[in-house]
């Protein structure tokens, strides 16, 4: 299996900053990686996959970007609205894996 | 617009079998484009995938190796709809399951049931 390594696990940050999640796969995925976000009690939302391509409706301020086996999330500008937990997901070979989560606090 | 409703039991007794269904609108089962997914979460396991089915010219199933021994998931092509079974459960198969579709275009998951709680107690 390929395994997802989030990081960092938590982070705080304020209104308006510039957040960066990260993840690292344990194997070459070619691009075949998505980031959910997810609120408690709802299902993953879908934000961005193929790497860097951003989901129909999602905000311009998040954006994914990497390659091989080291992949970013970017929250630009980052809102109120953003608090959650963070995934990775890598669907480039079965069985599909997901990292550990990122929970993002607003401050 | 497309909607997955899950419905089945939220209290399961040990090593009996899980039963969850996914009714499709806005889609079909039988798309030559989409796969649907079956994903379950837990505290200790986070996010895990567990098998999906699709169709492309014929069926076909993937499914995780850790539940291999123990499911399966199935059509129901005119109530456009799939299902989970998963056998001989465990208090360790308690999660939140949820189904899912992908879309070749897009490969990942990009629709999502609203998740059911399913709980191995006796």
């Amino acid at each position: 299996d390929i395994q997802m390594t989030q990081s960092p696990s938590s982070l705080s940050a304020s209104v308006g900053d510039r957040v960066t999640i990260t993840c690292r796969a344990s194997q070459y995925i070619t691009n075949s990686l998505a980031w959910y976000q997810q609120k408690p009690g709802k299902a993953p939302k879908l934000l961005v996959y193929a790497a860097f391509k951003l989901e129909s409706g999602v905000p311009s301020r998040f954006s994914g970007s990497g390659s091989g086996t080291d992949y970013t999330l970017t929250i630009n500008s980052l809102q109120p609205e953003d608090f959650g937990n963070y995934y990775c997901h890598q669907y480039y070979s079965i069985p599909y894996t997901f990292g550990q989560g990122t929970k993002l606090e607003i401050k | 617009q497309i909607q997955l409703q899950q419905s089945g039991p939220g209290l399961v007794k040990p090593s009996q079998t899980l039963s969850l269904t996914c009714a499709i609108s806005g889609d079909s089962v039988s798309s030559n484009s989409a796969s649907w997914n079956w994903i379950r979460q837990s505290p200790s396991r986070g996010l895990e995938w567990l098998g999906r089915t699709y169709y492309r010219s014929k069926w076909y199933n993937d499914y995780a190796v850790s539940v291999k021994s123990r499911i399966s998931i199935n059509t129901d092509t005119s109530k456009n709809q799939f299902s989970l079974q998963l056998n001989s459960v465990t208090p360790e198969d308690t999660s939140v399951y949820y189904c899912g579709r992908a879309a070749a275009r897009v490969g990942a998951t990009d629709y999502w049931g609203q998740g059911t709680l399913v709980t191995v107690s006796s």
